[in-house]
């Protein structure tokens, strides 16, 4: 089955920096990409994603970028904020299975004023 | 839109009792309906998807006798927590997708509800 690893499971940034976030997946069939901001006790929610048919995918200070052949993508975000500090996980899926959703371990970014 | 609610969003019950939480899909149908565990500091793991009218799908070491999920309708799924016991206690997530609203591939997450058994 498909296995999601992430890197790094913590990341400490100044505010106004960028915070690199990146994802490898096993499953060549994985297709849908998405990322999602967790905060403590809250429902993730969803923030960004990727399908397959595009390498790169921008909305305001928030990049994600796909990687086919070497079965990796990532997050990007500028410029980033206080309110940036959350846990992010990146998840796979694909068509079969119903698209049930693997998630990577997790990324904890503090943004420090 | 797209609304996902669950219930309760807390529950403290004693060792050896059963829980239910409920999954609803507010203001659209669900094809398929996910539940998933979180404990403290750790990732989403998934245990179970669920299609309206049939069995669940459970993943892996999940046990299916003691996470009972019921897909009784297009906007209600339930999971009960058999027996409970303390290595139980985390908090339980679902998701839904829609039929016939966004891509295919989107899921909506509920809020959580956390179990703590004592």
């Amino acid at each position: 089955g498909e296995n999601v690893e992430q890197h790094p499971s913590t990341l400490s940034v100044q505010e106004g920096d960028s915070a690199v976030i990146k994802c490898t997946y096993s499953d060549s069939a994985s297709n849908y990409f998405p990322w999602y901001k967790q905060e403590l006790g809250k429902r993730p929610q969803l923030i960004i994603d990727i399908r397959s048919n595009v390498g790169e995918k921008k909305d305001q200070r928030i990049a994600v970028t796909l990687n086919k052949t070497a079965k990796h993508f990532s997050l990007h975000i500028t410029e980033t904020q206080p309110e940036d500090s959350a846990v992010y996980f990146c998840a796979a899926s694909s068509l079969g299975g119903y698209n049930k959703l693997i998630f990577g371990a997790g990324t904890r970014l503090a943004v420090h004023p | 839109g797209a609304v996902v609610s669950q219930h309760p969003s807390w529950v403290i019950c004693k060792s050896g009792t059963s829980v239910k939480i409920e999954c609803r899909s507010l203001d659209f149908q669900a094809t398929t309906m996910f539940w998933y565990r979180q404990f403290p500091k750790q990732s989403l793991m998934l245990m179970a998807t669920s299609n309206e009218g049939s069995k669940a799908t459970y993943e892996q070491g999940v046990e299916k006798d003691k996470f009972l999920i019921n897909h009784a309708s297009l906007t209600l799924s339930t999971l009960t927590v058999t027996s409970a016991h303390p290595e139980d206690s985390s908090f339980y997530i679902c998701s839904a997708r829609a039929r016939d609203r966004g891509p295919a591939d989107t899921q909506y997450f509920g809020p959580g509800t956390r179990l703590t058994v004592l």
